[in-house]
């Protein structure tokens, strides 16, 4: 099993949609966690932390389930500023955090 | 707003070469990190380092790699003896504490 696993995607969504990701990861010892994009050819940016408790910022929704080891993010009424790549980090400890491989969102007009 | 910056935004060198890439973190910044992230594929963590010394570090970050803080505000990654398959984009990091990091925009390293 993959330490950090994503469903590439693509997704194509149309505006205003809602839409979620899932992310698993292997390691139960992992101790923060964390959804970023990233456009093509640029740097990853954060997007939100993730907590047990989930939290929410704006259209953003992040969920942890840590029995089943896998994160959720929620992206509701969709723009088309929101095509990118949406990636999930987990740290495992030590300052050491493994990246997800990505899942690709497109929104249609 | 602050920002990592990193410097140059494009090195090409010729196989075989050393490189330095560099780094400022954000100021008040006390956890350095350095990834990077061939065309085409996922992030991947090379190193952590705090108080001055590696913290953590990949099975990528090997002999041929070396980090430092030569000052107060500068982060390094050393690469020597460059190899082809060391062209990728390297980005730096820095967080405040153990939480979120926040990343440069990347150097692309090309080898030829």
């Amino acid at each position: 099993r993959k330490e950090v696993e994503q469903d590439p995607g693509p997704f194509n969504v149309p505006e205003g949609a809602t839409v979620a990701f899932n992310c698993t990861y292997s390691n139960s010892a992992s101790q923060s966690f964390f959804w970023y994009r990233q456009d093509c050819r640029k740097e990853p940016k954060l997007l939100m932390s993730v907590y047990s408790s989930g939290n929410e910022d704006g259209r953003f929704t992040a969920q942890l389930n840590r029995a089943s080891q896998y994160i959720s993010l929620l992206i509701r009424d969709s723009k088309l500023s929101d095509s990118a790549t949406y990636l999930c980090v987990v740290e495992i400890g030590g300052f050491k955090t493994i990246f997800g491989a990505g899942t690709r969102l497109f929104v249609k007009a | 707003e602050p920002e990592v910056t990193q410097t140059p935004s494009h090195q090409v060198t010729q196989m075989g070469q050393e490189v330095i890439l560099r780094c400022v973190p954000i100021s008040n910044h006390l956890y350095f990190y350095w990834y990077r992230q061939i065309l085409g594929q996922k992030v991947e963590f090379l190193v952590s380092f705090y108080n001055n010394e590696i913290s953590e570090k990949s099975e990528i970050f090997d002999d041929q790699f070396s980090v430092e803080r030569p000052d107060g505000s500068n982060f390094t990654l050393k690469i020597r003896s460059t190899k082809l398959e060391d062209s990728a984009m390297y980005f730096c990091a820095s967080s405040e504490r153990n939480t979120e990091a926040f990343f440069g925009q990347g150097t692309r390293l090309t080898v030829v």
